[in-house]
């Protein structure tokens, strides 16, 4: 069964404390790892599409990475503006979009 | 400005009262979705389309309706909307295998 499954489900951290986001997927034929950002009550905000196990995009204190069976989002010395909830997803061969349940993140100042 | 938008952005009615989400996109995008979101259930699709006059059910199609006569244009229908249907909902749009871009998201109660 096609899968998303993001861990941890909340992470409390310190402003400046780096941490990691996981996202493990069970896609078959991978069309591309997506991750967005989504404030409270505001659409998901796309931040970047990894295609290829190896594969890594930054943005600002974002880092994403892509291994074949799963994908991190790393954060450098995060800031409170950087609170938010972090969803990942992946296409399926039926050209589904599989979203994750999400990591809500807290940085705290 | 390249964007989704979606209206109305808050609604408040009643149960079987007939209503009409609309969704628009100026991107010339062929996919075309609309999700749910509700606490601690996160993201479910409840219809998307391919392109144009192709549309298929999601996760919880259930009680919605959907047409897409037009490119940019996917409205949500409700023909008798019930309590559960209580949620935040988000249209999205996108090249085929590409990133979604969302609307800014429709708060619907029903009473």
């Amino acid at each position: 069964e096609d899968q998303v499954t993001q861990s941890p489900e909340a992470l409390r951290l310190q402003e400046g404390e780096s941490s990691s986001l996981n996202c493990s997927y069970t896609v078959s034929g991978l069309r591309g790892l997506f991750w967005y950002r989504q404030d409270p009550g505001k659409g998901p905000e796309f931040l970047f599409t990894l295609y290829s196990a190896g594969e890594e995009k930054e943005k600002e204190r974002l880092k994403a990475t892509l291994t074949k069976k799963e994908s991190f989002l790393h954060i450098t010395a995060p800031k409170p503006e950087d609170s938010a909830t972090y969803l990942c997803a992946s296409y399926n061969q039926g050209g589904k979009l599989i979203f994750g349940q999400g990591t809500e993140l807290s940085v705290k100042p | 400005e390249a964007q989704v938008t979606q209206n109305p952005r808050y609604l408040i009615t009643v149960t079987g009262k007939k209503l009409t989400v609309t969704c628009s996109q100026n991107m010339n995008h062929e996919y075309m979705s609309w999700y749910r979101q509700d606490p601690g259930l996160g993201l479910r699709q409840i219809y998307y389309s391919m392109n144009v006059e192709v549309t298929d059910k999601g996760d919880v199609p259930e009680g919605y309706k959907v047409s897409r006569k037009e490119k940019r244009n996917f409205p949500l229908i409700l023909e008798s909307p019930s309590p559960n249907q209580t949620s935040l909902y988000f249209c999205a749009s996108s090249h085929r295998g590409s990133e979604q871009y969302f609307g800014p998201g429709t708060r619907l109660t029903v009473t």
